[in-house]
């Protein structure tokens, strides 16, 4: 089965680096995943594609501050040079023949 | 620029029906495969329909056969009728495009809420 897992948390300081992990299920480890970021009482923006190479594409407008990389089954989102507006909700998004698949999202906290 | 803007929602009683609207501008809202997802108070995305740029539609099962989505492609509009709700459709409902890879969702609405109570 298909499935997404994340962290439910993560912080750090105003103007430092995160990363955040996605990890795929067994059997899964080369799928292609999205990120998306929710801030508070927004709806979702999509970020990115990253594929299982580490090799991603950004959606429209977004910062180079947000860079995507894979190891194995894992999937990282990395923000640098934290901002106070990078204070929201992160899922990853997958896809497969039984549709698509949210991760549970990790709620990053700027300190 | 691709535009989402979702309109309907409410507060409805529960076995009640409600529709939902999403206007798409920037492209044909038949050339790509359109979802809804919603968000329940406080909890993560769940996929809700699908309808692919052929036509085909598929349903999550706690949905299926209660929630029809179609689209008007005269009106660049995609919709998501549902009926015999339940207080456990509460949640925040998103249209959402797929890109031109199926599956990768990359526009999404603004969302609109939709509550189920009496």
């Amino acid at each position: 089965q298909l499935v997404l897992t994340q962290s439910p948390s993560a912080s750090a300081s105003l103007g430092a680096s995160v990363k955040l992990t996605c990890t795929l299920s067994s059997g899964h480890s080369s799928y292609a995943i999205a990120w998306h970021q929710q801030q508070p009482e927004k709806g979702p923006r999509y970020l990115m594609k990253l594929n299982n190479d580490g090799s991603h594409s950004k959606g429209d407008g977004i910062p180079d501050r947000f860079s995507g990389s894979s190891s194995g089954a894992e999937r990282y989102l990395t923000i640098s040079s934290l901002q106070s507006e990078d204070e929201a909700d992160y899922y990853c998004q997958t896809w497969g023949t039984g549709g698509v698949v949210f991760g549970g999202g990790t709620k990053l906290t700027v300190l | 620029e691709v535009q989402l803007v979702q309109s309907g929602g409410g507060l409805v009683q529960p076995g009640g029906s409600l529709r939902l609207s999403c206007v798409v501008s920037g492209f044909t809202v038949s050339s790509n495969n359109m979802r809804w997802v919603r968000q329940a108070p406080g909890k993560g995305l769940e996929w809700v329909s699908v309808i692919y740029s052929g036509g085909s539609t598929y349903y999550a099962d706690s949905v299926k056969g209660r929630f029809t989505i179609s689209r008007d492609n005269s009106k660049n509009t995609l919709y998501l009728q549902m009926n015999s709700l339940r207080a456990e459709d509460t949640a925040v409902y998103y249209c959402a495009r797929d890109s031109q890879t199926n599956g990768l969702v990359d526009y999404w609405g603004q969302g609109t809420l939709v509550t189920v109570s009496s």
